[in-house]
């Protein structure tokens, strides 16, 4: 069964560089259309989908974080990466790693996610 | 972008009962783009639907979803106790986003 778990700090700085990793077990990140994703949830608020990355290392980001952004993958190490610049404290949310899947030709709804880790943006 | 509506907020039900969560696009999108997913308290969301109508692996019958252009709908035909948590209904077509929720509470 496919499981991913997120790893990184929990506190970031103001103004530093929020980096996460998702270990992925149970199946291979190169496996053919499989897809996987950074989704994150501010206190209060809605979900947000970061971006996605494809087996193939075709990369989707969210307009609104673009600029900020990089989602890469290690297939040797079975593992993806977030990294989020120039953080501010409206970065603060759990952070979900997830399993993604796409439809019609479109990318992509989640199928599996991680169990989520909690990221504070503060000094 | 194409933003979500979901309502109401909150839902007060009884075991047993049947109910219909809305989810409303502010532009007319393909039901094929259209997932919703369960969120129990302190869990990572669960995939429920996928293409507007699919029930995902595992999910039991009594969950399904319809709708089409703006307006999208999760049915529970029969509350479960396991049931009383947030839905989420997701846009994956031309723009990513997900709706704020509902919350279905028992009465």
């Amino acid at each position: 069964q496919l499981q991913l778990q997120e790893s990184g700090p929990g506190l970031v700085e103001p103004s530093e560089t929020l980096s996460l990793t998702c270990s992925v077990s149970g199946g291979s990140i190169n496996s053919y259309n499989f897809y996987w994703g950074w989704i994150r949830q501010p206190p209060g608020k809605d979900l947000e989908w970061i971006g996605t990355i494809s087996y193939s290392e075709s990369t989707y980001y969210n307009p609104s974080l673009k600029s900020r952004v990089t989602i890469s993958m290690d297939t040797s190490k079975n593992h993806f990466s977030l990294k989020l610049t120039s953080v501010t404290a409206a970065d603060t949310a759990i952070y979900y790693c997830a399993k993604q899947t796409d439809h019609y030709q479109r990318c992509c709804y989640t199928t599996e996610w991680g169990q989520g880790t909690r990221v504070t943006v503060s000094s | 972008e194409i933003v979500l509506t979901q309502s109401p907020g909150t839902l007060s039900l009884s075991p047993g009962e049947r109910v219909t969560l809305s989810c409303r696009a502010s532009q007319s999108v393909s039901s094929n783009y259209i997932a919703w997913y369960q969120q129990k308290p302190g869990q990572a969301p669960r995939l429920l639907i996928y293409g507007g109508s699919s029930r995902a692996t595992g999910i039991p019958d009594r969950f399904s979803g319809s709708g089409s252009g703006t307006d999208f709908t999760l049915t529970i035909s029969r509350l479960e106790p396991e049931d009383f948590v947030v839905y989420f209904c997701h846009h994956f077509g031309s723009s990513r986003t997900f709706g704020g929720g509902t919350k279905v509470e028992i009465k």
